[in-house]
């Protein structure tokens, strides 16, 4: 168990470029989220994964996010057009089941400048 | 409108004393609910959780507290050691809502002083 990891660590770029996060959660874990945390606040929920399906999507994922878990195994969050206030760490978890704990990576700081 | 609340942004224990932080909720549907550890240019790391069948669960140091009627959680942390100095968020998940996301606090800062 290597533990969720997400790349890059850090991203910096000009408004109105596009990136993309990556994300492998543990392996054998079917269950993949997405979270944005802003400074003091918690993390938010933005798009849940069950293998390869996105069955959820929060309102903070707006038209310019775009996420994907192909075959079900890592994922990628896409952000296009950039906006300063995209800036925030991006977390991503995954969980073995329903009802267990989610278990986050250390995340992708995004700064748009 | 927050669904849950640590309305102590801070709190700071003298080593080997108890730490209690609290957490309110306000969405009656939340039935799991959980304390993540947070160190900086860190994600959030699990630390214990409590389904709303049961009011009370142990891990070693750590005990959660559910109090359903009143809507509140406690966290208490005995003996406190230095390296528990973290950040901590309480979050909280409706079972029926099928994705179990999780709904987070704004987290309190502990700074356990030797």
């Amino acid at each position: 168990d290597t533990g969720v990891s997400q790349n890059p660590r850090h991203k910096i770029t000009k408004r109105g470029q596009n990136v993309t996060f990556r994300c492998d959660p543990i392996s054998e874990h079917n269950r993949l989220y997405w979270y944005r945390q802003t400074l003091g606040q918690g993390p938010e929920f933005l798009t849940y994964f069950q293998n390869e399906a996105q069955l959820e999507k929060s309102r903070l994922l707006s038209d310019r996010f775009s996420a994907e878990r192909p075959k079900g195994s890592f994922s990628t969050l896409e952000i296009q057009r950039t906006e300063q206030g995209d800036s925030a760490m991006y977390l991503c978890a995954s969980s073995l089941q329903a009802g267990t704990p989610l278990h986050f990576g250390n995340g992708t700081r995004l700064t748009v400048t | 409108d927050q669904q849950v609340k640590q309305n102590s942004p801070s709190l700071s224990v003298q080593e080997g004393r108890i730490s209690i932080l609290n957490c309110d909720y306000t969405n009656s549907m939340f039935d799991y609910f959980l304390w993540y550890k947070k160190y900086p240019a860190e994600g959030p790391t699990f630390l214990i959780s409590i389904s709303s069948i049961k009011d009370k669960n142990e891990d070693g140091r750590f005990t959660v507290f559910l109090n359903k009627s009143a809507k509140h959680l406690s966290l208490h942390i005995v003996p406190s050691q230095p390296g528990d100095s973290a950040v901590y968020f309480c979050a909280a998940s409706n079972s029926g809502a099928g994705s179990y996301q999780l709904t987070f606090g704004k987290g309190t800062k502990l700074s356990v002083i030797p």
